[in-house]
């Protein structure tokens, strides 16, 4: 089956650090690979994305590679912000199938950004 | 634009009693999900539709009954109440897949649930 293996947390940095949250995966398929990103008290909110190899999805400052051949998709950002202080998710989802667009999510990574 | 809205937001229970949560998307997206969360874990697929009167189970359905009677609507009934349902519920929908591109998925904003 599909897996997500992010790396464990959490993580702490002062503002204005560099940031990467590695994430790896195993799919049978092609599948389309997500970061979401969740708020205190909220719901997940897309980050950025990728749907084949290759693919950079950027956001916010944030940028991923889809890279098929280490089967990875490691968040980056060259000057992280009090304001990113959240919990990320890897993830990813099949098309076609009997996959219909169910996700399989890491187990996410709390990111605390002090001043 | 709405998107998907959850309600209640939070709710506290007994042991044994019942509640449906409500989940409506605005988007007209034929799948929608329920997920769980719990503390410092990731996501789990509760049950899943891909359309009216079509629903599937997920990866953690035990103790759970979900109906979809319209695109817009996917409850999640919990009928006996247990301390292990004590979980944040997430609803989410999304667009069909097209081509070889998944789609990604647009999340409401939660449902607290405590069970004691």
């Amino acid at each position: 089956g599909n897996s997500v293996t992010q790396m464990e947390g959490p993580v702490t940095l002062s503002e204005e650090a560099f940031l990467t949250i590695n994430c790896t995966y195993t799919a049978t398929g092609y599948p389309s690979l997500f970061w979401y990103v969740q708020y205190p008290g909220e719901g997940l909110q897309l980050l950025l994305k990728a749907t084949k190899a290759d693919d950079k999805g950027s956001n916010k400052g944030f940028e991923a590679t889809y890279r098929k051949e280490t089967t990875s998709f490691h968040l980056e950002k060259g000057s992280v912000q009090v304001s990113d202080s959240a919990v990320y998710f890897c993830a990813l989802s099949e098309a076609g199938g009997t996959s219909y667009g169910k996700l399989t999510f890491g187990q996410g990574t709390i990111l605390t950004v002090h001043p | 634009n709405a998107g998907v809205t959850q309600t209640p937001k939070f709710r506290i229970l007994k042991i044994g009693q019942s509640m449906t949560l409500q989940c409506t998307q605005d988007m007209n997206h034929n799948y929608m999900y329920w997920y769980r969360q719990d503390p410092g874990m990731g996501l789990k697929l509760i049950y899943y539709s891909v359309g009216a009167g079509i629903t599937d189970k997920g990866e953690v359905p035990n103790g759970y009954n979900v109906s979809r009677s319209t695109t817009e609507d996917f409850p999640l009934r919990l009928e006996l109440a247990a301390p292990s349902q004590t979980s944040v519920y997430f609803c989410a929908s999304s667009p069909p897949a097209t081509g070889t591109s998944g789609k990604e998925q647009y999340f409401g904003p939660g449902t607290r649930l405590t069970v004691t």
